[in-house]
């Protein structure tokens, strides 16, 4: 199986801050990458597909990003409303795998 | 629009079938793939399997032995059955589709007796 190494597993950060979080892929993916954003007692909403498209609705200051394996999802200038976990998605081979999540918290 | 609605029995004894539901709207079974994807609580994401537009299905080996996704286009619905439940089986199941974008709301499953 693909293993997908995201870190940090947690993040604190201030508003209007810009934070990065990243996902390592163990064999290459292309850019089968998503990227989700899930807050408590709700289901996850897609942020970003194909590792640097933002999805419908997503505002503008998030944006995702590739370097070789490393893939990255960036939002510039934290908002409240950002405040959750986010994960990663590969489905470029079966399995598909997600990352173990990032904690984004205010600090 | 489109919309996703998870259904099934909120806690099955050890050893027993797990049946859900999802219920989908405002897309054809026809057009697009339909995933499972289990969260435990506190945890991160499992992919299980998806029912592919065309009737075809593809499993996490993870549980291949015991799960199976059928569906009926009739009425919208997608089905997960999976067999020989243990406690680590105790968990929220989404069904999802239009590639992710589109998630049901999610059902909690506990496994106990």
């Amino acid at each position: 199986d693909i293993q997908m190494t995201q870190s940090p597993s947690s993040l604190p950060a201030s508003l209007g801050d810009r934070v990065t979080i990243t996902c390592r892929a163990s064999q290459d993916i292309g850019n089968y990458l998503r990227w989700f954003q899930q807050k408590p007692g709700k289901s996850p909403r897609l942020m970003i597909y194909g590792a640097t498209n933002l999805a419908a609705g997503v505002p503008s200051r998030f944006s995702g990003s590739r370097s070789g394996s490393d893939y990255s999802l960036t939002i510039n200038s934290l908002e409240s409303e950002d405040m959750a976990i986010y994960y990663c998605l590969q489905h470029n081979e079966y399995p598909y795998t997600f990352g173990a999540g990032t904690k984004l918290e205010l600090k | 629009q489109v919309q996703l609605k998870e259904s099934g029995p909120g806690l099955v004894q050890p050893s027993q079938t797990l049946s859900l539901t999802c219920t989908v709207s405002g897309f054809s079974l026809t057009s697009y793939s339909v995933h499972w994807v289990r969260q435990h609580s506190g945890k991160s994401l499992e992919w299980m399997g998806r029912m592919w537009s065309d009737g075809d299905t593809s499993y996490n080996s993870a549980f291949t032995s015991r799960l199976s996704i059928s569906r009926d286009t009739s009425k919208s619905q997608v089905f997960l059955k999976m067999n020989s439940l243990q406690t680590e089986d105790t968990g929220t199941y989404y069904c999802a589709s239009l590639w992710f974008a589109y998630w049901g709301q999610g059902t909690l499953v506990t496994v106990s007796s």
